[in-house]
């Protein structure tokens, strides 16, 4: 069974620009959580999506935006990149909502802002 | 609001030591569940335990085994006999148990460095 895949595994780019990042899924899961991870910070929530719909979303600003389609994959969207956006992001599936189904995380898409 | 803390952040053992990593948390609901996830150099967490807050059995699984004691709200990993595969950074994490919300709040990571 393919685990969880992320698209692209790394990223460049330079202040002000946009940036979308892919996640699909292990197949049959429909609930993707993704989460920022920085030396400083940590590891961070930022939102989770369960058949299209965001169920939950953490405590960052509007320029970080998310959607899940139909077929469960899903994009986290950046927009007016900042310096401190340099991170690795981390995309996990899990096969329904609630922690009783645990998360399976992907490699990650480091994206380094410029 | 909910917190995790892994007060030790680099450990430095010889293969074949035992080694434990410690994970206290802080939570409000009276049930949740407790993760450990450990994440090598290639950037993927790799899921290693759930256990939620009205089971407080120790589990073992090979070399590995956690000790849940909710009297002191802890959640500890040892890792017996290491070796130098074990190497990796290893995150604690918690999340409510009931509904719909998934949310995991992690602590900051143990780095464990393996010395053959």
């Amino acid at each position: 069974k393919a685990g969880v895949t992320q698209t692209p595994r790394y990223l460049i780019k330079t202040r002000g620009q946009q940036v979308t990042l892919s996640c699909s899924p292990i197949s049959g899961h429909r609930s993707v959580s993704w989460y920022q991870q920085t030396p400083g910070q940590g590891l961070q929530f930022l939102f989770e999506y369960f058949s299209e719909t965001q169920r939950n979303k953490g405590n960052f600003p509007g320029r970080f935006s998310g959607r899940q389609f139909s077929n469960s994959r899903s994009e986290m969207n950046v927009s007016t990149l900042e310096l401190g956006d340099s991170a690795l992001y981390l995309c996990a599936s899990s096969a329904g909502q609630g922690a009783d189904q645990p998360q399976h995380f992907g490699d990650g898409t480091r994206l380094s802002i410029l | 609001a909910q917190k995790v803390t892994q007060a030790q952040t680099e450990i430095s053992v010889v293969e074949k030591e035992d080694v434990t990593l410690d994970c206290v948390y802080e939570t409000r609901d009276t049930t949740y569940y407790l993760f450990w996830y450990k994440q090598p150099p290639s950037g993927e967490l790799v899921f290693l335990i759930r256990r939620n807050s009205f089971d407080e059995q120790n589990e073992i699984s090979g070399r590995y085994s956690w000790n849940f004691q909710k009297s002191t709200s802890s959640f500890n990993f040892t890792i017996t006999a290491s070796q130098v595969v074990d190497s990796a950074v290893y995150f604690c994490a918690l999340s409510p148990y009931t509904g719909a919300n998934s949310k995991l709040t992690f602590g900051k990571g143990i780095t464990l460095s393996v010395r053959p």
